[in-house]
């Protein structure tokens, strides 16, 4: 069955460390995204990609990286820099035509990172 | 810039009973609309969609219609299950854009 995956569901951090969460989907989708979930907030959008070796910051970039050497990975970096990292991060991808964004994002399950 | 509000929860009902979440936006141009169910420990899986004015979207006894006249896309549904109990997100994806706004989500408990 197509979907998406995310790994590791749970991560530990120790201040100071980067962590490199992992996205692959087998959609077959263009467009991949990561969103950042604190609670009783909804989702921020941390960085996303339309093709593959492009990708566009979102609303709240800072402290992230990303790269998109492939078409079915979407990895994310939280890196020492970003100040708040204990979060819900969750990968997203989507169906285009031509540049248009055809609706309803289809998500992997989540990764909840804690730092300690 | 575009916004999502929905009501505040938590949203407690009995088995059975009628449920509407609402969910008003603020856009420019013609924004498509979407609901979102989270359950616990999950991602989000899409609910229902609504690209134009005046379309209603349904899946698994939920409907919403999308009002451009009032602005917005309450989520209902006539007889609730426990099964239903999970976080709404109302969201929109404006004309040629990418990114998708998601509102701050509703939870919903149904006791039995």
């Amino acid at each position: 069955d197509g979907g998406i995956t995310q790994s590791p569901k749970y991560l530990f951090r120790k201040e100071g460390q980067n962590v490199t969460l992992s996205c692959e989907q087998n959609l077959n989708h263009d467009a991949m995204y990561w969103y950042r979930q604190d609670p009783g907030q909804g989702l921020r959008l941390i960085y996303y990609s339309q093709i593959v070796n492009d990708f566009q910051k979102g609303d709240i970039a800072e402290g992230y990286s990303v790269s998109r050497e492939k078409k079915e990975s979407f990895p994310l970096t939280v890196t020492s820099a970003q100040k708040n990292p204990t979060a819900f991060y969750l990968c997203a991808s989507s169906s285009t035509s031509g540049k248009k964004y055809t609706g309803g994002l289809f998500f992997g399950e989540g990764s909840r990172l804690t730092v300690l | 810039g575009d916004s999502v509000t929905q009501m505040e929860g938590p949203v407690t009902l009995s088995e059975e009973a009628f449920l509407t979440i609402n969910c008003t936006y603020t856009a420019t141009g013609y924004p498509s609309l979407f609901w979102y169910v989270q359950y616990p420990g999950e991602g989000l899986q899409l609910l229902l969609k609504a690209t134009k004015a005046d379309d209603k979207g349904s899946n698994k006894g939920f409907e919403a219609t999308y009002r451009k006249e009032t602005t917005s896309f309450h989520l209902e549904k006539g007889s609730v299950q426990v099964s239903d109990s999970a976080v709404y997100f109302c969201a929109l994806l404006n004309t040629g854009g990418f990114k998708t706004i998601f509102g701050a989500g509703t939870r919903l408990f149904v006791k039995a």
